[in-house]
C-alpha cells in the first residue's frame, strides 16, 4: 500500500524562475491539500484539491497555483519565485473533504538563491 | 480565519515521566483536532485525532482531551521513552491550521 510520494526531494532555483512539484496520494484517497513549512515553523495551508478542482485556498498569492489530474495526483506551481520561497513543500492527502486525517509526503525541499 | 495557540514551545521531561502540551483555537465551529509528530528531517505523522462529538480519546500511551466550551485540547503522553523526542504539532479542522509546535526532549 503505497503512502504519498513526492518528486523531486531537492530542488534549488534562482529568483524569477518557476517551478513545478508533484504528489501522488496514498491509495485509495481522492483529495489532495498543499502546506509549505518553514524552517522551524508548522505547516501553513496553500490549497486543497478535490474533483480537479480548488476547493480551499489559504492565504497566499497568485503565484502558488495548482492542479489534480483525474488519477488523484496534483501539482503545485510557483511562479516568479521569491527567496521567502524557500521551504519544506508537503502534500497531505485524504479521503473526501469531510475532516478526514491527512497523511503527509516526505515533501520537497525548494531553495531559492 | 482560525487561530491556534500551542504551549509550550518547548518540554524536556525525564523518561518514564508524563508530557501534556496544550492548544488553544479561536473558531468554535471547529470540529476536528489532530496531533502531529514530526521528527527531524522527516515528515508530520498523524498520532492521534480527535472529533467535537468527543471529550477524550486513548491509545495506548498517548490520549487527547478536548473542551469545546473553553475551546482548548491536550496532547497527554505517559510512560514517556527516548523515542517520543520530537517536534509536536496541534492542528484544527480539515484545512488544517496548525500550532507552532512544541520541541520534546526525553531526558534518559
Amino acid at each position: 500500500d503505497a503512502g504519498v510520494t513526492q518528486s523531486p526531494t531537492h530542488l534549488i532555483k534562482t529568483r524569477g524562475q518557476q517551478v513545478t512539484l508533484r504528489c501522488s496520494p496514498k491509495s485509495g484517497h481522492d483529495t489532495v491539500s498543499w502546506y509549505q513549512q518553514a524552517l522551524g515553523q508548522g505547516p501553513q495551508f496553500i490549497f486543497q484539491y478535490y474533483e480537479e478542482e480548488e476547493r480551499q485556498r489559504g492565504n497566499f498569492p497568485d503565484r502558488f497555483s495548482g492542479h489534480q489530474f483525474p488519477n488523484y495526483s496534483s501539482e503545485l506551481n510557483v511562479n516568479a519565485l521569491l527567496l521567502g520561497d524557500s521551504a519544506l513543500y508537503l502534500c497531505a492527502s485524504s479521503l473526501g473533504l469531510s475532516n478526514q486525517p491527512q497523511h503527509f509526503g516526505d515533501g520537497t525541499r525548494l531553495s531559492i538563491l | 480565519g482560525e487561530n491556534v495557540e500551542q504551549h509550550p514551545s518547548t518540554l524536556s521531561v525525564q523518561e518514564g515521566d508524563s508530557a501534556v502540551i496544550k492548544c488553544t483555537y479561536s473558531d468554535s465551529a471547529s470540529n476536528y483536532f489532530p496531533w502531529y509528530k514530526q521528527e527531524l528531517g522527516k515528515r508530520p505523522q498523524l498520532i492521534i485525532d480527535i472529533r467535537s462529538n468527543v471529550g477524550e480519546k486513548k491509545d495506548q500511551r498517548i490520549a487527547v482531551t478536548l473542551n469545546k466550551t473553553a475551546k482548548h485540547f491536550s496532547l497527554h503522553i505517559t510512560e514517556t521513552q527516548p523515542e517520543d523526542s520530537a517536534v509536536y504539532f496541534c492542528a484544527v479542522r480539515e484545512k488544517l491550521t496548525f500550532g507552532t509546535g512544541t520541541r520534546l526532549t526525553i531526558i534518559p
